[in-house]
């Protein structure tokens, strides 16, 4: 089961930043937070994942807070393409484990 | 990463009926997923195919319905039998070689009539 809360849908303005929030109150200390997205008609995309650093790759940064209940994933200028599906996922371990998609936030960028 | 051919693409199918779906690697991959998405749902996976082996299914899936084939480390089959209505879904297979993200394939779209 799906272990994380996310709100259904969000706005962000076209060159603003995107910031999704995702809950994870029950992470376990050998979880880890990861993100997803799906383009309409695309399969999932990898965007990033993290322990308990923040970490930031070419497409987004990702906070977590201290209690790691809780993070943040940043898109730092969204565009028209970042419309999309966003799925925030905790998953024991980082190799060789399955995905459980919870229901995600669908994110529309707006011109 | 990984590049995934998933095929068919989409098909039309009449109730009573079965469908094979094939997923083929451009490499040796060690985990291999499929994965189902039901009209305006999120993802849920039906199953992890061992190689070598019987796969592994989640609960809610069973084997008549959904068998699975593995028989090298790149290439999975999912056949979904004696088909309804309410098989109608996107059918999407998932690869991984022990590295944070898995890649997805473009997906299968399904369509029972």
């Amino acid at each position: 089961d799906a272990k994380t809360t996310q709100p259904p849908s969000m706005d962000c303005a076209e060159g603003r930043a995107a910031n999704l929030p995702c809950n994870h109150s029950t992470i376990s200390g050998n979880e880890y937070v990861y993100w997803y997205r799906q383009i309409h008609s695309q399969g999932p995309q990898y965007i990033i994942h993290g322990l308990k650093n923040n970490e930031t790759n070419e497409m987004a940064s990702l906070i977590i807070t201290e209690d790691r209940k809780s993070s943040t994933l940043i898109l730092p200028h969204a565009t028209l393409r970042d419309t999309a599906v966003y799925y925030c996922i905790v998953r024991v371990g980082h190799t060789g484990n399955q995905f459980y998609f919870g229901t995600g936030t669908s994110l529309t960028v707006i011109p | 990463s990984a590049v995934i051919s998933q095929k068919p693409s989409r098909d039309i199918c009449q109730r009573g009926t079965s469908l094979t779906i094939q997923c083929q690697v451009d490499s040796q991959v060690t985990m291999m997923f499929w994965y189902r998405q039901q009209p305006g749902q999120s993802l849920t996976l039906i199953a992890t195919a061992n190689q070598g082996s019987e796969a592994t299914y989640e609960s809610g899936f069973v084997i008549d319905k959904f068998p699975i084939s593995r028989p090298n480390l790149t290439f999975s089959t999912l056949t979904v039998s004696n088909m309804s209505p309410e098989d109608s879904s996107i059918y999407l297979c998932s690869v991984g070689e022990g590295g944070y993200g898995y890649t997805f394939g473009s997906g299968t779209r399904l369509t029972v009539v």
